[in-house]
């Protein structure tokens, strides 16, 4: 699996949109984006993937550029809940296990 | 409810002997997994298992045993051969084919003194 690199903390305004980065500069053709965050002391729960047209659900937008090296995870409207260790994977589909780097500590502050 | 759970949630044990943390899940989930993370870093694989009866080591295995007898548990033991065993431990598990949406239990800290 390609590995990401993710910048270690990040702060935003409670009501803005909070862009997360991650590169993945290796990225291979059968490789997805996938986002995953974890609250303190909780385990991680899966926000958002993506091969590489940009997706998105409830929680998230995932956006992927098009040569597919970097990606951008936003959150639209950021509450205090979502403080919580973003982590950016790349992962082939079927490759049976996810491999987390250190992530993004995103903190939201009023 | 459905849903994956670990216990107990914190768990002390003397130094030299083995543990075993609890893994259930009742979402009828072919795939479990077990993770470790240590402070301020990501999560490391321990071993999964895609079958009853068969599991495979991850990347750090060493000091780790499972078992797999029944569909809904995957118990980990933490054996003295473990030479950091203080650590946050996460147990998950995913439909096979949907491996990237694996749902994880709530973790059971592990300290040992």
């Amino acid at each position: 699996d390609a590995k990401t690199t993710q910048p270690p903390s990040m702060d935003c305004a409670e009501g803005r949109a909070a862009n997360l980065p991650c590169n993945h500069s290796t990225i291979s053709g059968n490789e997805y984006v996938y986002w995953y965050r974890q609250i303190h002391s909780q385990g991680p729960q899966y926000i958002i993937h993506g091969l590489k047209n940009n997706e998105t659900n409830e929680m998230a937008s995932l956006i992927i550029t098009e040569d597919r090296k970097s990606s951008t995870l936003i959150l639209p409207h950021a509450t205090l809940r979502d403080t919580a260790v973003y982590y950016c994977i790349v992962r082939a589909e079927g490759a049976q296990k996810l491999v987390f780097g250190q992530g993004t500590r995103l903190t939201i502050n009023p | 409810d459905g849903g994956i759970t670990q216990s107990p949630k914190y768990l002390f044990r003397k130094e030299g002997q083995n543990v075993t943390l609890s893994c259930e899940q009742n979402l009828n989930h072919d795939a479990m997994y077990w993770y470790r993370q240590d402070p301020g870093q990501g999560l490391r694989l321990i071993y999964y298992s895609q079958i009853v009866n068969d599991f495979q080591k991850g990347d750090i295995a060493e000091g780790y045993s499972v078992s797999r007898e029944k569909k809904e548990s995957f118990p980990l033991t933490v054996t003295s051969a473990q030479k950091n065993p203080t650590a946050f431990y996460l147990c998950a598990s995913s439909i096979l084919t949907r491996e990237h949406e694996a749902f994880f239990g709530q973790g059971t800290r592990l300290t040992v003194v």
